[in-house]
């Protein structure tokens, strides 16, 4: 089955600075990731995804990069802000399984 | 905006008893996950239902887990009897469509504590 490895675990920036997290997946016939951030206490919520016929995406601060060749992809999160703080979790769907595998998360700080 | 509903937030119970858990999925998705997020760790999908049939409960342990969603609508995850590693957060999310790599939208949680 699909095996996502996210890195690092945890990652703390000074406010301002930019921010990557990076994940690999196991599968090829992985074809859509998604990013998700939860707040302590909170539900995860996406903020941003891509699908495998795109190498990259863009919404404001956020970005996703996707290697298909590597089978890895990557969150940037430019100018960071303390409301950033958050555990960040990628996940990667095999097309026909119809489910998601989990990264196991990065705690994102931003130090002001 | 429609949101993923779960009740209860919170639930405290001791080992061999049963808990119950409830999800309203968001009107007219037809996806619905149950997953266990354990803390420190990304969530793990333990049952997915399309309408009201499941299409992959490969990661549900049968023994002491069930799961229902009868009418296709709003679905009940079970555990009898709890044991104490079964402590974690309980997540339920949506999705329109999952054959095209739908986006899933998670619920508050219910955040299970076994003593």
């Amino acid at each position: 089955g699909e095996n996502v490895e996210q890195h690092p675990s945890t990652l703390s920036v000074q406010e301002g600075d930019s921010a990557v997290i990076k994940c690999t997946y196991s599968d090829s016939a992985s074809n859509y990731f998604p990013w998700y951030k939860q707040e302590l206490g909170k539900r995860p919520q996406l903020i941003i995804d891509i699908r495998s016929n795109v190498g990259e995406k863009k919404d404001q601060r956020i970005a996703v990069t996707l290697n298909k060749t590597a089978k890895h992809f990557s969150l940037h999160i430019t100018e960071t802000q303390p409301e950033d703080s958050a555990v960040y979790f990628c996940a990667a769907m095999i097309q026909g399984a119809q489910k998601l595998v989990f990264g196991q998360g990065t705690r994102l700080t931003i130090n002001p | 905006e429609a949101e993923v509903a779960q009740s209860p937030r919170y639930k405290i119970t001791e080992k061999s008893q049963a808990v119950a858990f409830w999800c309203d999925p968001i009107s007219g998705h037809a996806t619905l996950y149950w997953y266990r997020q354990i803390l420190g760790q990304g969530p793990e999908l333990l049952v997915q239902f399309q309408d009201e049939s499941v299409v992959d409960d490969s990661q549900l342990p049968k023994d002491r887990f069930s799961a229902e969603r009868l009418k296709g609508v709003d679905s009940t995850l079970k555990i009898q009897p709890a044991e104490l590693g079964d402590s974690a957060m309980y997540l339920c999310a949506s999705s329109l469509a999952a054959d095209y790599g739908g986006t899933q939208y998670f619920g508050p949680g219910t955040r299970l504590l076994v003593l």
